[in-house]
């Protein structure tokens, strides 16, 4: 399953297909993404990160893609597992410490 | 220890009371934040500590008080705040102003009656 972001906030894949969470980040300038996961009640929680001078960087089943020609930023999670369902941020940070996070994304996983 | 602690869980108050939100880690993190984040939203940041001081205020109402202790500790004092100022309150810290990467808390869920 696939999510665009702000357009389609909220995205249902089935267990065990992958996904794909889109962000469209706002300020060329930006030089430092992350991806945080925010399960209900509990704070964000970081799951990967990637530099302006890279495109494409994997963790264990995340992989978190960068075109920063369109100002894209993806997040892709292989098999999908129950425990993946979350609201998802895209943050982006352009002046030191300060980050901007995106709108969210929801993510069910169906069993 | 990777972990930033949040004290209370939970805060219900009236919008005459003065209550203190309390956070703290102890990863020799010299940066701090605290965020405010609404219902099904993204967290918006409200301030920033550096080495204890306050460096980044993002033109945050006066009935939220700001104090860094030390290095380990964060607390938000709040007074006079009013209904539409409930939300999960985040706080945050990265290693230093200039390493981006933060961490957060679990949050205080602040209801203002």
């Amino acid at each position: 399953g696939e999510s665009v972001g702000l357009h389609l906030p909220t995205l249902s894949v089935q267990e065990g297909d992958n996904s794909i969470i889109n962000c469209a980040y706002s300020n060329s300038a930006s030089d430092y993404f992350i991806w945080y996961k925010q399960e209900s009640g509990k704070g964000p929680q970081f799951i990967i990160d990637i530099r302006s001078n890279m495109d494409k960087r994997q963790g264990q089943r995340v992989t978190v893609l960068l075109n920063k020609t369109v100002k894209h930023l993806s997040l892709q999670i292989a098999a999908t597992q129950p425990g993946d369902s979350a609201v998802y941020f895209c943050a982006e940070n352009w002046a030191g410490n300060q980050f901007y996070f995106g709108t969210g994304t929801s993510l069910t996983v169906i069993p | 220890d990777t972990e930033v602690t949040q004290t209370p869980k939970h805060l219900v108050m009236g919008m005459t009371n003065k209550k203190s939100l309390k956070c703290e880690q102890h990863m020799g993190h010299r940066a701090m934040y605290w965020y405010k984040q609404k219902a099904k939203k993204p967290p918006e940041l409200m301030f920033v500590y550096s080495y204890e001081k306050l460096s980044i205020n993002e033109s945050v109402p006066s009935r939220f008080s700001p104090e860094c202790p030390n290095s380990s500790l964060l607390n938000l004092h709040l007074h006079a705040l009013q209904p539409e100022d409930s939300a999960l309150y985040l706080c945050a810290s990265s290693q230093d102003p200039d390493t981006e990467t933060q961490y957060f808390g679990p949050g205080t869920r602040l209801l203002v009656l």
